[in-house]
């Protein structure tokens, strides 16, 4: 149990376009999800903390007009990367809370070009 | 954002020898993970400790909470080729936000 998904896996997309990562919590109901974003052969960094339905919390330093987060369901977040830039090319891993654990998604790889 | 230092970046071991890592803090945390990330996927928990003091064992893995409760270790023991990874440290804050680790690379010649 506790199977958190993401989709897509890897995305290749252009620059200014914009790219909606999906993360689901497959067997179960999370009332908070979070994003990542990590860099290469960097550590794992908070973006946001995304909570059904309510706005999401970002960290300090993440554009919230940039990175929009959508909690609509117990079972769903979505994040979209707006306009995006190369600068923005990352791995973006999301997690969902249950019974006070985070269960991680697989990852999306985004690539701006 | 904050982060725990973790030690060392990077290891190259020989195949059935002991691993240790660890990670400090200047702030006092309530909960110590450990996870395991291999390429191109997400972190996948090893062990959870809740107690200043705790140590636990998930089969060769054993992980230690500080008294302090601003340092945990990490030891593996008897190296495999599949212990190959990145190991994060994560503590705790607030309403379930993770602070991470800088990682542990580790490499294992067979």
């Amino acid at each position: 149990g506790a199977v958190v998904s993401q989709h897509p896996s890897w995305v290749i997309c252009k620059s200014g376009t914009s790219v909606k990562i999906e993360c689901r919590s497959l067997d179960f109901q999370a009332t908070t999800m979070f994003w990542y974003r990590q860099f290469p052969k960097q550590s794992l960094m908070l973006m946001a903390t995304s909570n059904e339905g309510s706005k999401a919390t970002y960290e300090q330093g993440v554009e919230k007009d940039k990175f929009l987060i959508n909690h609509a369901s117990l079972t769903l977040s979505t994040l979209t990367v707006t306009s995006a830039h190369p600068e923005d090319s990352s791995f973006y891993i999301c997690s969902a809370n249950l019974h006070n654990e985070q269960f991680f998604g697989p990852g999306t790889r985004l690539t701006v070009l | 954002g904050q982060q725990l230092n973790q030690s060392p970046q990077s290891m190259f071991i020989q195949e059935g020898e002991d691993v240790s890592m660890n990670c400090t803090s200047s702030s006092i945390f309530n909960t110590w993970l450990w996870y395991k990330q291999e390429p191109g996927e997400g972190p996948v928990l090893l062990i959870a400790l809740y107690k200043a003091g705790e140590l636990t064992s998930n089969g060769r893995l054993t992980a230690q909470f500080g008294i302090t409760r601003k340092d945990s270790f990490l030891n593996i023991s008897a190296s495999i080729p599949s212990d190959v990874g990145i190991y994060f440290c994560a503590g705790i804050q607030g309403a379930q936000k993770l602070v991470f680790g800088q990682g542990t690379r580790l490499t294992i010649n067979p």
